[in-house]
């Protein structure tokens, strides 16, 4: 099965902050990478697909990076709606597995 | 608009036996695949499993294969989840989760998961 890591597992940053978080695949995945954003008590909502496709009405605070092993999702300035948790997942064989998922918290 | 809508979920011993629905409505049914998907109360996110557009391919993940089937009604636009000789490791929300890109057959491809249910609870508990 392809390993997905996430890092941070959690961080705290403050509205208009820069956030990254990465994404690492124990394999080449190409581009064949998603990320979600679930709020609290909310069913998970696609980011952005294929690595860096921005879905519909997704602010374009928002982008991702990346090809073959190392990812990555850009917040380039945090709002209030942004605070979340963070999922990437691969979509490159199966089984389909996600990452661990990051915590965005409020400093 | 799209909606996805699970049912079925419950309370069962270990052993026992649920079966999921899907209900789904907004979109062309039969173009796309659909995904089970489930995640534990504070944990991550777990594929289960997907089942293609025309119900004529399944994929299942290692933990429920053998155990677990997908099959879907075109006549009344429902997925379903067979779930048999539950485990407690079993216990989670389910939720159903359509493929971005239609006619898909493999479970690998270029598509991400664009709609989503909000889920139905499944407890394993003795």
């Amino acid at each position: 099965d392809i390993q997905m890591i996430q890092s941070p597992s959690s961080l705290s940053a403050s509205v208009g902050d820069r956030v990254t978080i990465t994404c690492r695949a124990s394999q080449s995945i190409t581009g064949y990478l998603n990320w979600y954003q679930q709020r609290a008590g909310r069913v998970p909502k696609l980011l952005i697909s294929a690595a860096s496709t921005l879905q519909s009405g997704v602010p374009s605070t928002f982008s991702g990076s990346g090809s073959g092993t190392d990812f990555t999702l850009t917040i380039s300035s945090l709002q209030p709606e942004d605070f979340a948790t963070y999922y990437c997942q691969q979509s490159y064989t199966t089984p389909l597995t996600f990452g661990g998922g990051t915590k965005v918290e409020i400093k | 608009q799209v909606q996805l809508v699970e049912s079925g979920g419950g309370v069962v011993q270990p052993g026992r036996s649920l079966r999921l629905s899907c209900a789904a409505s907004g979109f062309t049914f039969s173009d796309y695949a659909l995904h089970w998907v489930r995640q534990a109360q504070g944990e991550g996110l777990q594929w289960v499993a997907c089942i293609s557009y025309d119900g004529n391919y399944e994929y299942y993940a290692d933990p429920v294969k053998g155990r677990f089937t997908a099959s879907r009604d075109s006549s009344k636009n429902t997925v379903y989840l067979q779930m048999n000789n539950l485990r407690t490791e079993d216990t989670a929300v389910y939720h159903c989760a359509r493929a971005s890109s239609p006619f898909g057959t493999a479970v690998a491809g270029i598509y991400a998961f664009d709609f989503w249910g909000r889920g139905t609870v499944v407890t394993v508990s003795s």
